[in-house]
């Protein structure tokens, strides 16, 4: 599985957009893109995954470089409870189990 | 409600006594894999189990034992637990089809002295 690289932390304003980045110069062809999230020390948090289109779902939008060699993960508006470790993590369909790096700790402020 | 469950949350034991932490899954789930998370390390698979009675090493599964005899749980067993197995330990399920999420249970917070 492609290793990903992502920023150790960012913060942003509450209420403002939350654009975490992450680069997988590696991924190949048939591998997804996955963003989970850890609050705290709670169990990780699916967030939303993709191959190639840019998708969306009720908690965030995940935008894939035409090249698919780095994605943005997008929370429109960040709130308090969005304060969290983020993890992108590339995974095909060699296995099942998740390789999760030391993720983006987002910090969002009042 | 859909969820993975894990008992207990906190355990305090002393080395050599055995234990087990149990995990279960309401949702049917055919996966599961337990996970343990140190500070520096990131979180790193223990185990895993495709089925019943169908499990496998992960990356670290020295010092660990586990089973699956029926679907919903797959209990984690230190038989001999030592103060290098204080951690945090995340169990997780999904359905196998390759690409859906896998939901982790809440951690369960382990201190061997």
């Amino acid at each position: 599985d492609a290793k990903t690289t992502q920023p150790t932390s960012m913060d942003c304003a509450e209420g403002r957009a939350a654009n975490l980045p992450c680069n997988h110069s590696t991924i190949s062809g048939n591998e997804y893109v996955y963003w989970y999230r850890q609050i705290h020390s709670q169990g990780p948090q699916y967030i939303i995954h993709g191959l190639k289109n840019n998708e969306t779902n009720e908690m965030a939008s995940l935008i894939i470089t035409e090249d698919r060699k780095s994605s943005t993960l997008i929370l429109p508006h960040a709130t308090l409870r969005d304060t969290a470790v983020y993890y992108c993590i590339v995974r095909g369909d060699s296995s099942y189990k998740l390789i999760f790096g030391s993720g983006t700790r987002l910090l969002v402020r009042p | 409600e859909a969820q993975v469950t894990q008992n207990p949350r906190y355990l305090i034991t002393v080395t050599g006594k055995k234990l087990t932490v149990t995990c279960s899954q309401n949702m049917n789930h055919e996966y599961m894999s337990w996970y343990r998370q140190d500070p520096g390390l990131g979180l790193r698979q223990i185990y895993y189990s495709m089925n019943v009675e169908v499990t496998d090493k992960g990356d670290v599964p020295e010092g660990y034992k586990v089973s699956r005899k029926e679907k919903r749980n797959f209990p984690l067993i230190l038989e001999s637990p030592s103060p290098n197995q204080t951690s945090l330990y995340f169990c997780a399920s999904m359905r196998t089809s390759l690409y859906n999420e896998q939901f982790f249970g809440p951690g369960t917070r382990l201190t061997v002295l």
